[in-house]
């Protein structure tokens, strides 16, 4: 019964390429976030969904932007990876800030 | 903006005993304290919360204590198992309802 999914769990890119990782939710949760956690780190917010409401976390990389077409899904774009943002990606979902968060399982970033 | 304070970063203990990991938060505001469990290569799990118009909460081996004038919480597990290992997570709203900060982890590991 996967509630949040995240594809593809594993990606590997090229220094410089663009990639595109996916989150998609059965719970019609309003609320939708990304996080960057990289090994033995807490999670780090970079972007987080109200709705449609889109807010940005000040210290997020500008080659890091976010796309939710539906309540449904939403997307992680990196435009340019560097080799600092190697980490695993976790989507979360709740249906409000105060509430418990659903985390996915994380896709795994490495940039080669 | 809220700041979370966790402690230890690492504990150990024998099997049986018990474990207990400290957070302190900055935003009087603050009204939601989620505790995280996060084992080796998995996603973050919610095991246990607080709102701030409680004292204590409890869920069979494991608790939570809420001290608002000293802005303190605290996860207490009693009888620790082996499968208790892993890695806990406290957070904290920024600010009354907004995303949550995460402390910086607790490294738990239960010798059997």
């Amino acid at each position: 019964d996967a509630m949040v999914i995240q594809n593809p769990r594993y990606q590997v890119t090229q220094f410089g390429k663009p990639v595109t990782l996916s989150c998609s939710q059965t719970l019609n949760h309003n609320v939708m976030y990304w996080y960057q956690q990289k090994s033995s780190q807490a999670p780090k917010l970079l972007f987080h969904y109200y709705d449609k409401d889109f807010n940005n976390e000040a210290d997020t990389p500008d080659n890091f932007q976010s796309r939710r077409p539906n309540t449904s899904f939403c997307f992680l774009d990196i435009r340019s990876p560097g080799l600092g943002d190697a980490a695993m990606y976790l989507c979360a979902t709740s249906r409000g800030d105060g509430y418990e968060q659903y985390f996915g399982p994380g896709t795994r970033l490495t940039v080669t | 903006g809220e700041n979370v304070e966790q402690h230890p970063s690492t504990l150990s203990v024998q099997e049986g005993d018990s474990a207990v990991i400290k957070c302190t938060y900055s935003d009087s505001a603050s009204n939601y304290f989620p505790w995280y469990k996060q084992e080796l290569g998995k996603r973050p799990q919610l095991i246990i919360d607080i709102r701030s118009n409680v004292g204590e909460k409890k869920d069979q081996r494991i608790a939570v204590t809420l001290n608002k004038t000293a802005k303190h919480f605290s996860l207490h597990i009693t009888e620790t198992q082996p499968e208790d290992s892993a890695v806990y997570f406290c957070a904290a709203p920024n600010s009354g309802n907004t995303p949550l900060v995460f402390g910086k982890g607790t490294r738990l590991s239960v010798i059997a």
